[in-house]
């Protein structure tokens, strides 16, 4: 069965910190894999990456893939409150053509 | 604002219950999807429309059924209402067919069964 493992489950940390949230995958048919970001409803997107090793970046967020290792991390520097929020993590399935999300990282900036 | 407009936003029913979701895609956006998020188990895609035809299937009930309509807004009905029914459910959209790139969500409709 395809899955997405994300950890932590939960993070708090304080402003100024930098974070890793780490996602895992098991998917047969890989496509991408997308980032999301979930603060009070709809998820918004962040990144998408189809190739091993390439670094995407924004702003104060990079986001990479190991297709070898079937990871992604997702770094946030100099975190500030209003990165606080849920953040997901999916892989597009090809034969089906949707997204499998994993259970997110809720992440908590504290002042 | 993702450009894809679900109404109701809230709504609250009785157990055996049947309700409808209603979603409209982005402009120009042809492919919709369903997905239902509940505390336990994250985002689970239900089902999936392009351009009028269902073109994917998720963990979907029998109990819900879906349609996309000529205009492209979409439609998501839940029958036989049950507790464990109780979740927020999204729908998005995207300009794909087979590829699924970027989702845009829309707000989420949170159904509340009693």
């Amino acid at each position: 069965e395809d899955k997405v493992v994300q950890s932590p489950l939960s993070l708090v940390v304080h402003e100024g910190d930098t974070v890793t949230l780490n996602c895992s995958y098991e998917v047969t048919n890989f496509r991408s894999l997308l980032w999301y970001k979930q603060e009070k409803k709809a998820p918004t997107f962040l990144f998408m990456l189809t190739s091993s090793g390439i670094e995407k970046k924004s702003g104060r967020l990079s986001s990479i893939l190991d297709k070898k290792e079937l990871f992604s991390i997702l770094n946030i520097t100099a975190t500030q409150t209003g990165d606080s929020a849920i953040y997901l993590c999916a892989v597009e399935e090809g034969s089906q053509g949707n997204l499998i999300f994993g259970k997110g990282t809720k992440l908590s900036v504290k002042p | 604002d993702s450009g894809v407009t679900q109404t109701p936003k809230h709504l609250i029913t009785a157990t055996g219950q049947r309700v409808t979701l209603r979603c409209s895609p982005r402009s120009g956006d042809l492919s919709v999807y369903w997905y239902q998020q509940s505390l336990d188990q994250g985002l689970q895609f239900l089902i999936q429309y392009y351009n009028g035809e269902e073109r994917a299937k998720g963990n979907i009930l029998e109990r819900f059924s879906a349609q996309q309509f000529p205009d492209l807004h979409s439609e998501l009905n839940l029958s036989s209402l049950e507790l464990g029914d109780s979740a927020l459910y999204f729908c998005a959209s995207s300009v794909a067919r087979l590829a699924v790139g970027e989702l845009f969500f829309g707000e989420g409709s949170r159904l509340t069964v009693l």
